[in-house]
């Protein structure tokens, strides 16, 4: 079976622009949650996505928002980009809902100039 | 207030070395996940586990409900242990995760 896939692997914006990330799951998986690492903040949560229904969302900001398509495949799109956007966003799929075992793609490596 | 707590942070060890991380939470959980993270960002699911003990090759995984502590162990470390370990614990719809220990196994 294939692993969970996220386009682009690398992306660089600049203050004020808006980007779109992508995230296929491993097939069968209905579940999809997104979650941005920081060197200062770790890992945090953003938001999880179940049969098209955003299910929960972290403590971000409206600029920050996400949908599911039927295939399941998910995007997040983050809008008036900030500097501190600069993170690497990870995607991860599962069979369930958490707390299901959570598979991860590589990430999405974001740099805000 | 950290809903997760690891420790320690950064661990350097020699190969061989028994190795120990352990992580805390405050917050009511079914299960909690230990994850691996090599440079470059790839991260693979470890263990999830709602007590006892669960055991893959050289890892060893604990938890204490009660106590609401786990911990990690590693038998006879070797260099391509190197990564960050990290706690994550689910509760309600989210996880929370720990700030993560970054393991360096020494030849």
């Amino acid at each position: 079976k294939a692993g969970v896939t996220q386009t682009p692997r690398y992306l660089i914006k600049t203050r004020g622009q808006q980007v779109t990330l992508s995230c296929s799951p491993i097939s069968g998986h209905r579940s999809v949650s997104w979650y941005q690492q920081t060197p200062g903040q770790g890992l945090q949560f953003l938001f999880e996505y179940f049969s098209e229904t955003q299910r929960n969302k972290g403590n971000f900001p409206g600029r920050f928002s996400g949908r599911q398509f039927s295939n399941s495949r998910s995007e997040m799109n983050v809008s008036t980009l900030e500097l501190g956007d600069s993170a690497l966003y990870l995607c991860a799929s599962s069979l369930g809902v958490v707390p299901n075992e959570q598979f991860f793609g590589p990430g999405t490596r974001l740099t805000v100039l | 207030k950290n809903e997760v707590e690891q420790s320690p942070q950064n661990l350097t060890a020699q190969e061989g070395e028994f190795i120990t991380i352990n992580c805390s939470y405050s917050v009511g959980i079914s299960a909690l996940h230990w994850l691996q993270q090599h440079p470059g960002g790839g991260i693979v699911s470890l263990f999830m586990l709602s007590s006892g003990k669960k055991k893959h090759g050289r890892l060893i995984a604990t938890i204490n409900i009660q106590e609401k502590h786990s911990s990690l162990h590693i038998t006879a470390s070797h260099p391509r242990d190197s990564a960050v370990y990290i706690c994550a614990v689910p509760t309600g719809n989210q996880f929370y995760f720990g700030t993560g220990t970054s393991l360096t196994v020494i030849p």
